[in-house]
């Protein structure tokens, strides 16, 4: 059981936007950086954002993140169907002094 | 280029020991800031972070499998391992290593995976 929740599904016609939540509490989020990976199936997953907002190089800039308090959000604007993977946030949690994922959401383009 | 590559027995029997290798290329395992990660998957679920170790040795467990659960790390080889002993059948996965980068605790690169099957 993961400690961070995100939509289980979200989806949008293509060249819209979807946005995916990542809901933690203060041990994990409130107080560390949270990163973004992309995985499509039978492959590994791929590191999308880190430092809450940063882009790695080639990571297009329709992606992007951001961090709240307690919770952390993927925003993927320009929706294309090679969008169409899981995506998972990630982050330490100081109380457990471990990793940890959320839940996974899988991205539809309709 | 740093590339990471799992390396192991695909198939353990119940009550055995899972044991993988990861082998990382392009980089030393013992650079400051780093740390060096195994994650599982099981087949339609989610990521599950399983441990790392650093490269001052310190080492760290998900609390869900910490007392079956050892991490190694051999600089000669500029390898790590992961052992798992009283495998069940919950343990089956794909299983990832991977970088931890210890100052914000992103994941990048990752292994391709090895998928690892308990069953007698």
């Amino acid at each position: 059981q993961s400690v961070l929740t995100q939509p289980p599904s979200v989806s949008a016609a293509p060249g819209q936007k979807v946005t995916i939540s990542c809901s933690g509490s203060s041990s994990n989020i409130g107080d560390k950086y949270v990163s973004w990976y992309q995985q499509f199936p039978g492959t590994a997953p791929k590191l999308l954002i880190y430092d809450n907002n940063k882009r790695p190089s080639g990571i297009p800039d329709r992606f992007s993140g951001s961090k709240s308090d307690t919770s952390a959000t993927l925003g993927i604007t320009g929706l294309q169907t090679g969008d169409e993977a899981d995506y998972y946030c990630g982050t330490w949690d100081t109380s457990l002094s471990a990793g940890v994922f959320g839940t996974g959401t899988k991205v539809t383009v309709l | 280029q740093l590339q990471l590559q799992e390396s192991g027995p695909g198939l353990v029997k119940p009550s055995d020991t899972l044991s993988l290798t990861c082998t990382v290329s392009g980089g030393s395992i013992s650079i400051s800031g780093y740390c060096w990660a195994w994650i599982r998957q099981p087949a339609g679920k989610g990521l599950e972070w399983i441990a790392i170790i650093c490269h001052n040795g310190m080492t760290y467990f998900n609390p869900s499998v910490k007392s079956r659960v050892t991490i190694s790390a051999d600089t000669s080889n500029n390898q790590f391992s992961l052992r798992l002993t009283s495998v069940t059948a919950a343990d089956t996965a794909v299983y990832y290593c991977a970088r931890h980068v210890s100052y914000s605790d992103w994941i990048d690169p990752w292994g391709q995976g090895t998928l690892v099957t308990v069953s007698s």
